[in-house]
C-alpha cells in the first residue's frame, strides 16, 4: 500500500503564510490523485476543507486554498488566524484504495 | 442542517463483534453514498469503507476486509458497520461521513459525524 507523507509540524505566525505538502511514495501527486484535505482539532471530528485537488465547500474560509506544487499536492493557508491551529491531513486515491496522509500539526505562535 | 451520530461502541474482547450505526438526517439519506473512516488513539486517519447510495457498490481497505460488513437501511436513514473477529489494532474512534458523490469511483467524503469509540481488550 502507498504511504503518504505529510511535514509532522509546523509553525506560522498570526497573519503569516504556510504550505502544507502531501507526497506520494508510488512517485508525483497528480490530479489523478483526486487530493483532499481535512483539517481536525483537538477532540473534534475531521471536517473537509478542499476535495478534488483546489475546490472548497461552503463552509472554508477563503484564506486556504489547494494545489499542485513540485509532484505533491499542497494546502496553502494565507495570513493564518489562531483558529487554524489543528492537525490536517490529506486524502489521496489509488483506484480503489484510500490513503490518508500522516497529519501535519500546525501551530500559530 | 445535515447530521450524523453513531452510536454501539464500547469494549469488547478479542475475537468479538461489534455492530455500529450511523443515523443520517438533514439529507435525503437514500442519494448519497456513505463512508466509515476510523482514527486510532493518538493517530491518523484510516479510510476503513464505503457504500453506495443503492447498496449496489462497496468497497473495504484491506485491513478490515473479510473481517467487517458495511450495510444501510434507507427507509430508516441508517449506516451500519458489523465488525466481527475484532483484534486489539481495531480499537478506534469510527466516524461516518457522508458521501458527496461528485466523482465516479472515488469517495468524495463531506460531511462527518462526531464519532463512537471502540475498544477491543481483555
Amino acid at each position: 500500500q502507498a504511504v503518504v507523507t505529510q511535514e509532522p509540524s509546523l509553525t506560522v505566525s498570526p497573519g503569516g503564510t504556510v504550505t502544507l505538502t502531501c507526497g506520494s511514495s508510488t512517485g508525483a501527486v497528480t490530479s489523478g490523485h483526486y487530493p483532499y484535505w481535512f483539517q481536525q482539532k483537538p477532540g473534534q471530528a475531521p471536517r473537509t476543507l478542499i476535495y478534488d485537488t483546489s475546490n472548497k465547500h461552503s463552509w472554508t474560509p477563503a484564506r486556504f486554498s489547494g494545489s499542485l506544487l513540485g509532484g505533491k499536492a499542497a494546502l496553502t493557508l494565507l495570513g493564518a488566524q489562531p483558529e487554524d491551529e489543528a492537525e490536517y491531513y490529506c486524502l489521496l486515491s489509488y483506484s480503489g484504495a484510500y490513503v490518508f496522509g500522516t497529519g501535519t500539526k500546525v501551530t500559530v505562535l | 442542517e445535515v447530521q450524523l451520530v453513531e452510536s454501539g461502541g464500547g469494549l469488547v474482547q478479542p475475537g468479538g463483534s461489534l455492530r455500529l450505526s450511523c443515523a443520517a438526517s438533514g439529507f435525503t439519506f437514500s442519494s448519497y453514498g456513505m463512508n466509515w473512516v476510523r482514527q486510532a488513539p493518538g493517530k491518523g486517519l484510516e479510510w476503513v469503507s464505503y457504500i453506495s447510495s443503492s447498496s449496489s457498490t462497496i468497497f473495504y481497505a484491506d485491513s478490515v476486509k473479510g473481517r467487517f460488513t458495511i450495510s444501510r437501511d434507507n427507509a430508516k436513514n441508517s449506516l451500519y458497520l458489523q465488525m466481527n473477529s475484532l483484534r486489539a489494532e481495531d480499537t478506534a474512534v469510527y466516524y461516518c461521513a457522508r458521501d458527496g458523490g461528485r466523482f465516479r469511483g472515488v469517495i468524495d467524503p463531506d460531511y462527518w459525524g462526531q464519532g463512537t469509540l471502540v475498544t477491543v481488550s481483555s
